[in-house]
């Protein structure tokens, strides 16, 4: 099993630029949690699906930030137009089992993303 | 609002060492907690995860309590090794399914 992958590792660009970043579930999971790490914040649940479904966006910061998921096996967190206090590292999470279920949430290994 | 707080922030013990990693949380109307490890640069990975009914779980050298009337939560660790150094993070589950994180507490482990 290859993990839940997400790209790219890294994402430098400029304030004002669109920025998106990709995740691909474990197959089978039918759960998806994006987060965001910070120093002054920690870890922040952004939002989650369930079978391909937004259920809970009460996380995303404002408008700038969207999250689609298309199919099963892929995501994408979008942030127009980024702004330099958007710099974190972003987490992508799937589970088979979602919230309340005593399930652990597998992590890829985040996408580090700095805005100039 | 739930908050969780891991004191204290940063440890360094030698190798050999058992050692105790706290977890604080102020609402006690929690549905699980659970101990990832986060290595630099990399994801979390789930070590424990105690449900609300629990008072405590084991793996190899580790063993988690809860106790949530008191709003606490040890992460134990036997024989420390220096590769248990990484940043270990509490999570607790509220009933609305929402994770709410610890800003972690960072071990180092010396040779």
């Amino acid at each position: 099993d290859a993990g839940v992958i997400q790209s790219p590792r890294h994402e430098v660009t400029e304030m004002g630029q669109e920025v998106t970043l990709r995740c691909k579930p474990i197959s089978g999971h039918d759960y998806l949690f994006w987060y965001r790490q910070t120093m002054m914040r920690g870890l922040e649940l952004l939002i989650y699906f369930n079978n391909n479904v937004p259920i809970d966006d009460s996380g995303m910061p404002e408008d700038r930030f969207s999250a689609k998921m298309p199919n099963a096996s892929f995501s994408t967190l979008k942030i127009q137009p980024s702004e330099p206090r958007d710099s974190a590292v972003y987490f992508c999470a799937s589970s088979f089992a979602g919230t309340l279920s005593n399930q652990p949430q597998h992590f890829g290994d985040g996408t580090r993303l700095s805005i100039l | 609002k739930q908050e969780v707080t891991q004191i204290p922030a940063a440890l360094s013990v030698p190798e050999g060492e058992n050692l105790v990693l706290n977890c604080s949380f102020t609402d006690s109307a929690i549905y699980n907690l659970q101990w990832f490890r986060q290595d630099p640069g990399k994801g979390l990975t789930s070590l424990l995860l105690i449900q609300s009914s629990q008072r405590e779980q084991t793996s190899g050298r580790l063993n988690a309590s809860l106790d949530k009337s008191s709003g606490r939560s040890t992460l134990y660790i036997a024989a420390s090794q220096p590769g248990d150094s990484a940043t270990y993070l509490c999570a607790v589950e509220g009933s609305q399914g929402n994770l709410i994180f610890g800003k972690g507490t960072k071990l180092s482990v010396k040779p």
